[in-house]
């Protein structure tokens, strides 16, 4: 997972609390994803951004924004947090040439109490 | 619906024995199917990526085979070790897109 730095790795919210978790990324790639996972489930698109100053909708966007600051950062905001977004949020780049590889971050473990 | 199905949805084996592990898809059209490893408490790693033309890719002791016309693949691991348990995700992705459909993974554990 070398390349794709997530923080924080663990938080805990209040209902209603906002908050912001960082990805940045070194390998100078231009496709930048936010998932959450969740048992029982596969990991689910929640925004996605094809270049630096672009960002869309993936399957799981309500309650959630996203900015891609600059090509290397891609925060995603949650401005009111709920208990169903308890998750864990996964960053992640894709290498957009032969293979296609996506690097994932570590992780970030969000309880939403 | 594009959708990813994995089976076994977990599975316990000894260390030094085989196994495989099943992905069907809908996914349409096709372009690429990968597996993916997720230690517990870590992202997922890549293991393997292959085309509509590729029927089979190694890495290691991991063969993966992927069947177009019957939109399968199998995850064939030969004389598992213990660093090898692990959540298993079978991740397909549609042509033209930038959108990856995940299984819901193979947890699977090696005993000593």
């Amino acid at each position: 997972n070398a390349g794709v730095t997530q923080t924080p790795k663990f938080q805990v919210l209040k209902t209603g609390q906002s908050m912001t978790l960082q990805c940045a990324q070194d390998m100078n790639h231009n496709s930048m994803y936010w998932y959450r996972q969740d048992p029982g489930m596969g990991l689910r698109l929640i925004y996605y951004s094809a270049s630096e100053g672009t960002t869309d909708k993936g399957e799981v966007p309500n309650g959630y924004n996203v900015s891609r600051l600059n090509k290397r950062e891609f925060s995603l905001r949650l401005e009111s947090a709920a208990p169903s977004q308890t998750s864990v949020y996964f960053c992640a780049t894709i290498r957009t040439d032969s293979g296609n590889t996506i690097y994932f971050g570590e992780g970030s473990w969000l309880t939403v109490v | 619906k594009n959708q990813v199905e994995q089976s076994p949805q977990s599975l316990i084996i000894l260390e030094g024995k085989n196994c495989t592990l099943q992905c069907n898809y809908t996914v349409s059209p096709f372009s690429n199917l990968r597996w993916y490893k997720q230690d517990t408490g870590r992202g997922p790693v890549s293991l393997t990526i292959m085309t509509f033309s590729e029927n089979t890719k190694s890495n290691g002791r991991y063969t993966a085979t992927l069947d177009a016309d019957t939109k399968q693949s199998s995850l064939h691991i030969t004389a598992s070790q213990l660093s090898d348990s692990a959540s298993y995700i079978c991740v397909v992705s549609a042509r033209g897109t930038y959108k990856y459909i995940f299984g819901t993974g193979t947890r699977l554990k090696v005993l000593a």
